[in-house]
């Protein structure tokens, strides 16, 4: 069955701290994974896409297949990236997503 | 902005009621996405559109229905509305709907069912 968890509904980290935002998928296949970003219930925007590699707004994610994860990180978080994050599997599947708080 | 447009904004209704939601994908999507975003539930997804054809299914209840036209924009039909059934509800669009490509959300249309 295919399945994205993000084993953590809240996380809080001070300005300036590492980052990581979990997402671990469970799919038969090559799986094509998405980070999507909401900030204040607007509309989900996209944030990275394993097959790209690339890093937006400081944030990258490496898909692991051998532990089936997507893991999001940052090396040093900034007061905007509070929001809420959705890890998500092709167009259907989609994380229960994480709330990013980071402190002053 | 997405280039994905949604109405309307907000709307609020009674339970019993019946209201549409529409949705323009981006110029050149043919594939058009539902969810609906209620704060216990998350991000569902409901149903996938390619180019006038139902290509998926997901959490869809029977009392909603959804529809592409061939001009490509979608409607969502949500009937015997419930308190339940207050929430976000987001369309999205990508340009094949495969499980690779981009999805591209609207704005949303806020639901309140009194």
């Amino acid at each position: 069955a295919q399945r994205v968890t993000q084993p953590e509904k809240l996380l809080s980290v001070f300005k300036g701290a590492p980052v990581e935002l979990k997402c671990n998928y469970s799919y038969s296949g090559s799986p094509e994974l998405f980070w999507y970003v909401q900030y204040s219930r607007q509309r989900l925007q996209l944030l990275l896409r394993h097959i790209s590699r690339e890093s937006i707004k400081g944030f990258t994610a490496d898909l692991n297949k051998g532990e089936t994860s997507f893991h999001l990180k940052k090396p040093f978080a900034q007061e905007e990236d509070s929001a809420m994050y959705y890890c998500a599997l092709g167009g259907m599947r989609f994380g229960a997503g994480t709330r990013l708080t980071v402190k002053p | 902005d997405s280039g994905v447009t949604q109405t309307p904004k907000h709307l609020i209704t009674a339970t019993g009621q019946r209201v549409t939601l529409r949705c323009s994908p981006r110029s050149g999507d043919l594939s058009v996405y539902w969810y609906q975003q209620s704060l216990d539930q998350g991000l569902q997804f409901l149903i996938q559109y390619y180019n006038g054809e139902e290509r998926a299914k997901g959490n869809i209840l029977e009392r909603f229905s959804a529809q592409q036209f061939p001009d490509l924009h979608s409607e969502l039909n949500l009937s015997s509305l419930e308190l339940g059934d207050s929430a976000l509800y987001f369309c999205a669009s990508s340009r094949t709907g495969e499980s690779g490509n981009t999805i591209y959300f609207g704005e949303g249309s806020w639901l309140t069912v009194v």
